[in-house]
């Protein structure tokens, strides 16, 4: 059982470059998120799912997409590549929702030059 | 809307002195509490939740009790270890917010031998 695993764990981009993130679960969570941390602050929400084929913005969603083909997977893309979206990317998944805890994978650190 | 206040870090503590962070929040309705925790270069792991009012979360001799009059769910332990040193969350989640979670901005914990 290996949780929530991202990929990869560190990149830098270019300006104007583009990225995928990869996040899978194999803990048939149906409750999906991602976040992004910078320096001292704490996580905010970028884009979360409820379940296959539902995606909802969320507080920081300029310059990202997502998709949710499977239960598995929830992709993060970056299209257009800024310094602004310098940051440390989390993946997290949960199984209800709203009591139940949330797992966290190990982050992505993206720099963007 | 939703929001989380923690105590401006970061702490720095002798082995087996008292710990408290302080945590305050504004919500409408009535919001779960969390306490995260991120031990470098890992991901966030649940340290303990409470779900109504009065309640008290704990785990690994941390504590926190849900006080609705006061809006505050404080982190407090007894006696601290080196292993405790890491960067600690709370965060809260919204009664129809699908689990999004939102975070105050981390205290960074150091526990010095």
């Amino acid at each position: 059982n290996a949780g929530v695993t991202q990929t990869p764990k560190f990149r830098i981009l270019k300006i104007g470059q583009s990225m995928t993130l990869q996040c899978t679960q194999d803990m048939n969570h149906n409750y999906m998120y991602w976040y992004r941390q910078d320096p001292g602050m704490g996580l905010k929400l970028i884009y979360y799912s409820v379940g296959a084929g539902i995606t909802d913005k969320g507080e920081v969603p300029n310059g990202y997409n997502v998709s949710r083909s499977t239960t598995e997977d929830f992709p993060l893309r970056l299209e257009l590549a800024a310094p602004s979206q310098t940051s440390v990317y989390f993946c997290a998944s949960s199984y209800l929702g709203y009591y139940n805890e949330q797992f966290f994978g190990p982050g992505t650190r993206l720099t963007v030059l | 809307g939703n929001s989380v206040t923690q105590m401006e870090g970061p702490v720095t503590l002798s082995e087996e002195a008292f710990l408290t962070i302080n945590c305050t929040y504004t919500a409408t309705g009535y919001p779960s509490l969390f306490w995260y925790v991120q031990y470098p270069g890992e991901g966030l792991q649940l340290l303990l939740k409470a779900t109504k009012a009065d309640d008290k979360g704990s785990n690994k001799g941390f504590e926190a009790t849900y006080r609705k009059e006061t809006t505050s769910f404080h982190l407090e332990k007894g006696s601290v270890q080196v292993s405790d040193s890491a960067v600690y969350f709370c965060a809260l989640a919204g009664g129809t917010s699908y689990g999004k979670l939102t975070f105050g901005q981390g205290t960074i914990l150091t526990v010095h031998p």
